[in-house]
């Protein structure tokens, strides 16, 4: 049981380009989380999805797009990066009932430089 | 108000101390609660949940006060290993059907010899 996975681990990017963070889990959750975490600073929710087909915007959703076309799989977009999105980003899921709190991935570290 | 505040520490205590962290949360309407921990540069991995009633698990004890809207964790015979930041988590519930995780921004912890 792999939980939840999160490819790449680390990447540098220059301004301007663009990537996307994979992310699947393997335990049938139907919701699924981005975050964003600067030290110090805490988690902030970029964009949720609660179940395939359906996503919605979090706290900081600016300069991201999400897409959720099946059950596992929930991929975070960043066009036209900037060096204000170097963060770690994370990944997380959790089932309906939210009694075992929420799985995270081992996160991508990302810098844009 | 700040949706969850948590004191930010760093907390400094010799091996065997007793520890507590608060945090408290501004929605009222906020229905499940969960400490995290996270250790540096890595993934937040769930401590324990906090049940109303309160609850225990080995030296760690969790407590919800819902009139005061806080939840806490004491940490008893601290040991070196629990060196970590400590993450308070609150799940808002509805309205709107979504329930999303807020983190507070952590509480560092670290325990010497």
């Amino acid at each position: 049981n792999a939980g939840v996975t999160q490819t790449p681990k680390f990447r540098i990017l220059k301004i301007g380009q663009s990537m996307t963070l994979q992310c699947t889990q393997d335990m049938n959750h139907n919701y699924m989380y981005w975050y964003r975490q600067d030290p110090g600073m805490g988690l902030k929710l970029i964009y949720y999805s609660v179940g395939a087909g359906i996503t919605d915007k979090g706290e900081v959703p600016n300069g991201y797009n999400v897409s959720r076309s099946t059950t596992e799989d929930f991929p975070l977009r960043l066009e036209l990066a900037a060096p204000s999105q170097t963060y770690v980003y994370f990944c997380a899921s959790s089932n309906h009932d939210r009694e075992d709190g929420y799985t995270f991935g081992s996160g991508t570290r990302l810098t844009v430089v | 108000r700040k949706e969850v505040e948590q004191d930010p520490g760093p907390f400094n205590v010799p091996e065997g101390a007793t520890v507590a962290f608060n945090c408290t949360y501004s929605n009222s309407a906020s229905q499940s609660f969960f400490w995290y921990r996270q250790d540096c540069r890595k993934e937040p991995k769930l401590l324990m949940s906090v049940y109303s009633s309160g609850n225990e698990d080995g030296r760690f004890t969790a407590q919800l006060n819902r009139a005061s809207q806080y939840i806490s964790l004491l940490i008893r015979d601290s040991k070196l290993s629990d060196s970590a930041t400590y993450l308070c988590v609150v799940n808002k519930g509805p309205p709107g059907g979504s329930y999303i995780p807020t983190f507070g921004r952590g509480t560092s912890l670290i325990v010497h010899p």
